[in-house]
């Protein structure tokens, strides 16, 4: 079946411009993540929405960066005025469901968005 | 303190050889615990979740130390195709997953 898609797969911009990024997770998944991971490091928790709930937002770096969910189904991340700083791989990934009672479910992950910042 | 940790390794091995990683979690709350895979420059995959009784696929073993705080992946007669990035994954504060930064394998003939 279809697993979790971004678009697009590469993207350059160069400083101070907006990008926006975009995620289609697995049909039926209420759960969706962004993460990103600079060259060589682990992956840096973003932001995660879940259903209808408000989304954590704890992870985003600084107020240049935002998202939303449309419909519960697919996922925008704009960071605006891109800096260099920006530059890496943004992943999204989607599970069933989480929720403070049950363990989390599997995170399946997109093929990623490499953003390069000149 | 991070709240996963791994060492980054590289772990360079022969083909046929037995590997293990460890992992060490901060939060003692965690209740999930998970091995991921990641190729280079590609998207991570989960390579299998980690049980209190521990638990086993084919050449792979995960076994989980609540009171150390640390869960290991063991790696069997090493293939070429196990070279990679091994991420730990811990469900830390607020329900979140937590990944490490990675354990880089390099399987060599």
């Amino acid at each position: 079946g279809a697993g979790v898609s971004q678009s697009p797969s590469n993207k350059v911009t160069e400083k101070g411009k907006d990008v926006e990024l975009r995620c289609d997770p697995i049909s039926g998944h209420t759960a969706l993540y962004w993460y990103r991971q600079s060259l060589g490091q682990g992956l840096e928790f973003l932001i995660y929405f879940q259903g209808n709930s408000a989304p954590d937002k704890s992870g985003l770096p600084s107020d240049r960066f935002s998202a939303e969910r449309t419909g519960g189904s697919v996922s925008t991340l704009t960071i605006q005025r891109t800096q260099q700083e920006d530059s890496a791989v943004y992943l999204c990934a989607s599970s069933l469901t989480n929720n403070d009672r049950d363990p989390q479910d599997t995170q399946y992950f997109g093929p990623g968005t490499r953003l390069t910042v000149l | 303190r991070k709240e996963v940790e791994q060492d980054p390794g590289p772990f360079n091995v022969p083909e046929g050889a037995t590997v293990a990683f460890n992992c060490t979690y901060s939060n003692s709350a965690s209740q999930s615990f998970f091995w991921y895979r990641q190729d280079c420059r590609k998207e991570p995959k989960l390579l299998m979740s980690v049980y209190s009784s521990g638990n086993e696929d084919g050449r792979f073993t995960a076994q989980l130390n609540r009171a150390s705080q640390y869960i290991s992946l063991l790696i069997r007669d090493s293939k070429l195709s196990d070279s990679a990035t091994y991420l730990c994954v811990v469900n830390g504060y607020g329900n979140k997953l937590v990944f490490g930064a990675g354990t880089i394998l390099r399987v060599k003939s």
